[in-house]
């Protein structure tokens, strides 16, 4: 398997500040990580693919300015909660994707960050 | 987009009693995992599966390509079963996106002694 790791598990933080999450893969190099927000009672929903050393790509609806993903090295990826607003609380949960062959990868996930905005 | 859709959407089971969940799919996958998400929101992987049977301990997995649906079997069940399963897949005509997976609604599987 992968582990992967995120960082803080849990954080509140008042209306229109930041907040930053770290995702880290911490036995193997990612080139790709992706982003998920998981709302209560819901499923995982992809918010974005974070690419080492380029920019994101993100999900259609998923504002780019607002969610601000650096990939800037093969084993972490942050996402910036930009002004956030009380409708940003959420699950945010990172994973990886560790090749089996060359076409064919399986997703391993970390154990999210809860996020609540006061 | 491709849509995945899970059912049941819930299950109450006695501790000891099998289950099947299913999860159908609408187009041709790449990938399909089953995944179960505990109390604490952590996704554990149970399998990774795009077709064929594999298992593993009292749980087991069949994909049907061909048919787009896969059965994940769980037998003898335990309270620590109980949790939320996910079936997620990639979707075979996204290229270059390797790994993106689309998630089904889940099916929330309460074990009880």
């Amino acid at each position: 398997g992968a582990v992967v790791s995120q960082h803080p598990s849990r954080v509140i933080c008042k209306s229109g500040t930041s907040v930053k999450i770290e995702c880290r893969s911490l036995d193997f190099q990612a080139t790709t990580m992706f982003w998920y927000r998981q709302f209560p009672k819901q499923s995982l929903m992809l918010m974005a693919t974070s690419n080492e050393g380029s920019k994101a790509t993100y999900e259609q609806g998923v504002e780019k300015d607002k969610f601000l993903i650096n990939h800037a090295s093969l084993t972490l990826s942050t996402l910036t909660v930009t002004s956030a607003h009380p409708e940003d609380s959420s699950f945010y949960i990172c994973s990886t994707d560790r090749a089996l062959t060359l076409r064919s990868y399986e997703q391993y996930f970390g154990p999210g960050t809860r996020l609540t905005v006061t | 987009g491709i849509q995945v859709e899970q059912s049941p959407p819930d299950l109450i089971l006695q501790e000891g009693a099998n289950s099947t969940l299913r999860c159908n799919f609408s187009d041709s996958v790449n990938n399909l995992q089953w995944f179960h998400q505990n109390p604490w929101g952590q996704l554990i992987n149970l399998f990774y599966i795009p077709s064929g049977t594999k298992q593993n301990g009292r749980l087991s997995a069949t994909t049907v390509a061909t048919e787009r649906y896969s059965l994940l079997y769980i037998s003898s069940s335990q309270t620590t079963d109980s949790g939320v399963y996910f079936c997620a897949v990639e979707h075979s005509m996204i290229y270059n996106q390797g790994g993106k997976l689309i998630f089904g609604q889940g099916t929330e599987l309460s074990v009880k002694p």
